[in-house]
């Protein structure tokens, strides 16, 4: 069946630090692609989505690419602050949304 | 703040005894919610599918009796283990939709002692 493998973590990095969390996928058809974030004490939120090969989503300094080729979704941003700490899920859907996998989730912390 | 409200967020109980823990959607209406339960390190799994109305839908190798599923309402769903052990201890946290996009509630820690 179709599932997600993620980074493990906990990742460490200074402020101002570039971030890649690596994410990969195994589906029989096309899914679409997901990265949540959860901050300490709140539910998990969407942070970017690509729904085709070559898409890139973005958000908040955050992007991940689409490929397809290589069946991932790394999640990148070039300089992190300390507020982007939190847990971060990669996800992938069958494309109607209503049956979600997600990877082991990646705990980023981000020191001043 | 939230649009999924879930609680409890923390619970502890005794082995055998059963615990419920609720979801709701706060300003709109959710036919269908879904359950994720996650165990350290490792990935949310889901375990079913919550419709108002009518029986939820379970993932294979999740047991509906252990697990009892209730959607009495458009802004509710209850999940609630039943006779809990302590390999039920876990991270459960429920999901709604409003349209396309998808809430989730804060998650519910479940330690059974």
């Amino acid at each position: 069946g179709d599932s997600v493998t993620q980074m493990e973590g906990p990742v460490t990095l200074s402020e101002e630090a570039f971030l890649t969390i690596n994410c990969t996928y195994t589906a029989t058809g096309y899914p679409s692609l997901f990265w949540y974030v959860q901050y300490p004490g709140e539910g998990l939120q969407l942070l970017l989505k690509a729904t085709k090969a070559d898409d890139k989503g973005s958000n908040k300094g955050f992007e991940a690419t689409y490929r397809k080729e290589t069946t991932s979704f790394h999640l990148e941003k070039g300089s992190v602050q300390v507020s982007d700490s939190a847990v971060y899920f990669c996800a992938l859907s069958d494309g109607n949304n209503n049956d979600m996998r997600f990877g082991a989730g990646t705990r980023l912390t981000v020191k001043p | 703040g939230a649009v999924v409200s879930q609680h409890p967020s923390w619970v502890i109980c005794k082995s055998g005894t059963s615990v419920k823990i609720e979801c709701r959607s706060l300003d709109f209406q959710a036919t269908t919610m879904f359950w994720y339960r996650q165990f350290p390190k490792q990935s949310l799994m889901l375990m079913a599918t919550s419709n108002e109305g009518s029986k939820a839908t379970y993932e294979q190798g999740v047991e509906k009796d252990k697990f009892l599923i209730n959607h009495a309402s458009l802004t509710l769903s209850t999940l609630t283990v039943t006779s809990a052990h302590p390999e039920d201890s876990s991270f459960y946290i429920c999901s709604a939709h409003q349209g396309s996009t998808i809430y989730f509630g804060e998650g519910s820690w479940l330690t059974v002692v």
